[in-house]
């Protein structure tokens, strides 16, 4: 059964470091989108995208953060800077459409540590 | 602004006992409502949907009913079994987006 994948499942990284947290959604989607959950909170939208443009994001999506579709398959997230407020675990998922009731299919996650 | 609440966890029951986790909402509009689940070492899986007032999203067992009046979508199990401990999280999705909007998530752990 076809699933998204997420690379690395732990990271660890200093403050003020980049970091990008690499997915790879199911191969004929063409919706992607990052949500976050800080330890203990709920689950967060982050952002959409679609056709190599950002169709969604909410107010946490801020200038640090940066989506890119770099070739066929990959779809990251870049954090440019990071702050121990990033510290969560990032998940991403994938539809084949959107805007109904379709499904997003969610990948297992990587846990970012911020120190 | 859209919310979901659900219980708080972990939630500790013996096998083939009856499972309640409660969910209530706070959303514009009609929206979807959903019950994701995550395994260990997993991703969110979809367990069930329901699109508008009355339905009954199941699946595997676990049912939750979309009540509008209530604003609520209770995940029901009438039998757990220790393979369903997992955390499972409710949300919702208004219509025309594609954004869902989680709740924290409840821990369910089943034992023999």
């Amino acid at each position: 059964e076809p699933e998204v994948t997420q690379t690395p499942s732990h990271q660890v990284t200093q403050m003020g470091q980049e970091v990008i947290l690499r997915c790879v959604p199911i191969s004929n989607h063409l919706y992607f989108y990052w949500y976050r959950q800080i330890l203990g909170q709920k689950v967060e939208f982050l952002v959409s995208f679609y056709n190599n443009e950002i169709s969604e994001k909410s107010e946490i999506f801020d200038d640090q953060f940066s989506v890119e579709r770099p070739d066929g398959s990959n779809f990251t997230l870049k954090i440019r800077s990071t702050k121990l407020e990033d510290s969560a675990m990032y998940f991403c998922a994938s539809s084949e459409r959107t805007g109904g009731l379709e499904t997003q299919y969610f990948g297992p996650g990587t846990r970012l540590l911020v120190l | 602004g859209n919310s979901v609440t659900q219980m708080e966890g972990p939630v500790t029951l013996s096998e083939e006992a009856f499972l309640t986790i409660n969910c209530t909402y706070t959303a514009t509009g009609y929206p979807s409502l959903f019950w994701y689940v995550q395994y260990p070492g997993e991703g969110l899986q979809l367990l069930l949907k329901a699109t508008k007032a009355d339905d009954k999203g199941s699946n595997k067992g676990f049912e939750a009913t979309y009540r509008k009046e209530t604003t609520s979508f209770h995940l029901e199990k009438g039998s757990v079994q220790v393979s369903d401990s997992a955390v499972y999280f409710c949300a919702l999705r208004n219509s025309g987006y594609s954004t869902l909007t989680f709740g924290k998530g409840t821990m369910l752990l089943v034992s023999p």
